[in-house]
């Protein structure tokens, strides 16, 4: 199957900084890809949905001015955390999709665990 | 808006074992469901992909079934290891983007 990878698998951040969070596809080409954030004991939650070229489509509830996501190629799209707070930390998974969106699954990445002390 | 609920939040079986996770879903127009397999830490790895036409999709000792009307899914395990102890998750996909996460259900697998 299709591999994403996600870097870094973990950061640790002072509170007030940035993080840049990268998601690769490494042998495909995606023309979407998503991001979710996942609380402790809790499901994944669609944060966005980033097309290659084109504006991130967020999710109902999430900051688009906190949470920057860019794609700017057909392998690669990263989500900023802006200016952390302890609230954001969570497990961030990226995951990107082929071009037949409805028949075709998702590939995860393995995910970042950020951690904002 | 879709809702996907799983039943049980926790299993814990001895290794052999034949055992069913309960994935249900409140809008029965769906793409597909999938069960997902999540490690503790880690991301997902897709185990099943049921297209909205089929009923049920078979891998090795796992076979998932569908019943769209009903808003059901479920996964058969047959022969439990311990290996198999993880998180399972099912998403319901509904529109080209959407996938709608259950909270899953921790598997155990008792030696």
């Amino acid at each position: 199957g299709a591999v994403v990878s996600q870097h870094p698998s973990r950061v640790i951040c002072k509170s007030g900084t940035s993080v840049k969070i990268e998601c690769r596809s490494l042998d495909f080409q995606a023309t979407t890809m998503f991001w979710y954030r996942q609380f402790p004991k809790q499901s994944l939650m669609l944060m966005a949905t980033s097309n290659e070229g084109s504006k991130a489509t967020y999710e109902q509830g999430v900051e688009k001015d906190k949470f920057l996501i860019n794609h700017a190629s057909l392998t690669l799209s990263t989500l900023t955390v802006t200016s952390a707070h302890p609230e954001d930390s969570s497990f961030y998974i990226c995951s990107a999709g082929g071009q037949r969106m409805i028949t075709d699954t998702q590939y995860f990445g393995p995910g970042t665990r950020l951690t904002v002390l | 808006k879709q809702e996907v609920t799983q039943i049980p939040a926790a299993l814990s079986v001895p290794e052999g074992e034949n055992l069913v996770l309960n994935c249900s879903f409140t809008d029965s127009a769906i793409y597909n469901l999938q069960w997902f397999r999540q490690d503790p830490g880690k991301g997902l790895t897709s185990l099943l992909l049921i297209q909205s036409s089929q009923r049920e999709q078979t891998s090795g000792r796992l076979n998932a079934s569908l019943d769209k009307s009903s808003g059901r899914s479920t996964l058969y395990i047959a022969a439990s290891q311990p290996g198999d102890s993880a998180t399972y998750l099912c998403a319901a996909q509904t529109g080209a983007n959407n996938l709608f996460f259950g909270t899953g259900t921790r598997l155990t697998v008792i030696p």
